[in-house]
């Protein structure tokens, strides 16, 4: 069955360091997405993704953040000098239909971010 | 502001019994999805419905769009059903608004 991969599983990173965190979306999946889970709290939406530029993002999702598609295949999400608070599992979705008619999500099984 | 409430927050249930999550909605929704988190972290989507009700195994979800509330239902639920139950919804246009969860415990 096909599915969504995340690295890292976990990164532990000093505060101020930038991190990449990598998806690799289902492959006839055009819409991606970036969600952020603080230990304890709701998953919370950080930007979607469609046809190679974002097509919506959160009052989260400010410079500090980017997402890339480098090429085929990957979607990372670049967190630039990180802060304490940024620790939080950081969860990849995709779906073959987007935007109004969303379709069913697939989730990557995340990636735990540590900052020190 | 677009909210996504959950009923009840914690819910310890013995193996075998019938559980119902409720999930309730602010404005009008284009889909709602059930979520399931394993204590690992891991999410699956269980449901996307935009109507009516769906059934899968022992799982059953059902919408009321007046009413703006969904419930998932679980039958005969077993120990390996515990986890975290999350209720999503898209509302038209926008992105997912994620509810705070049910944590689900069944014991045996």
């Amino acid at each position: 069955e096909p599915e969504v991969t995340q690295t890292p599983s976990h990164q532990v990173t000093q505060m101020g360091q930038e991190v990449i965190l990598r998806c690799v979306p289902i492959s006839n999946h055009l819409y991606f997405y970036w969600y952020r889970q603080i230990l304890g709290q709701k998953v919370e939406f950080l930007v979607s993704f469609y046809n190679n530029e974002i097509s919506e993002k959160s009052e989260i999702f400010d410079d500090q953040f980017s997402v890339e598609r480098p090429d085929g295949s990957n979607f990372t999400l670049k967190i630039r000098s990180t802060k304490l608070e940024d620790s939080a599992m950081y969860f990849c979705a995709s779906s073959e239909t987007g935007g109004s008619r969303t379709g069913e999500l697939f989730f990557g099984e995340g990636s735990r971010l540590t900052v020190l | 502001k677009n909210e996504v409430e959950q009923s009840p927050q914690n819910l310890t249930a013995q193996e075998g019994e019938f559980i119902t999550i409720n999930c309730s909605y602010s404005v009008g929704i284009s889909a709602l999805h059930w979520l399931q988190q394993h204590p690992g972290g891991g999410i699956v989507s269980l449901f996307m419905l935009s109507s009516g009700k769906k059934k899968h195994g022992r799982l059953i979800a059902t919408i009321n769009i007046q009413e703006k509330h969904s419930s998932l239902h679980i039958t005969a639920s077993h120990p390996r059903d515990s986890a975290v139950y999350i209720c999503a919804v898209s509302f038209y246009g926008q992105n997912f608004v994620f509810g705070p969860g049910t944590r689900l415990s069944v014991l045996p």
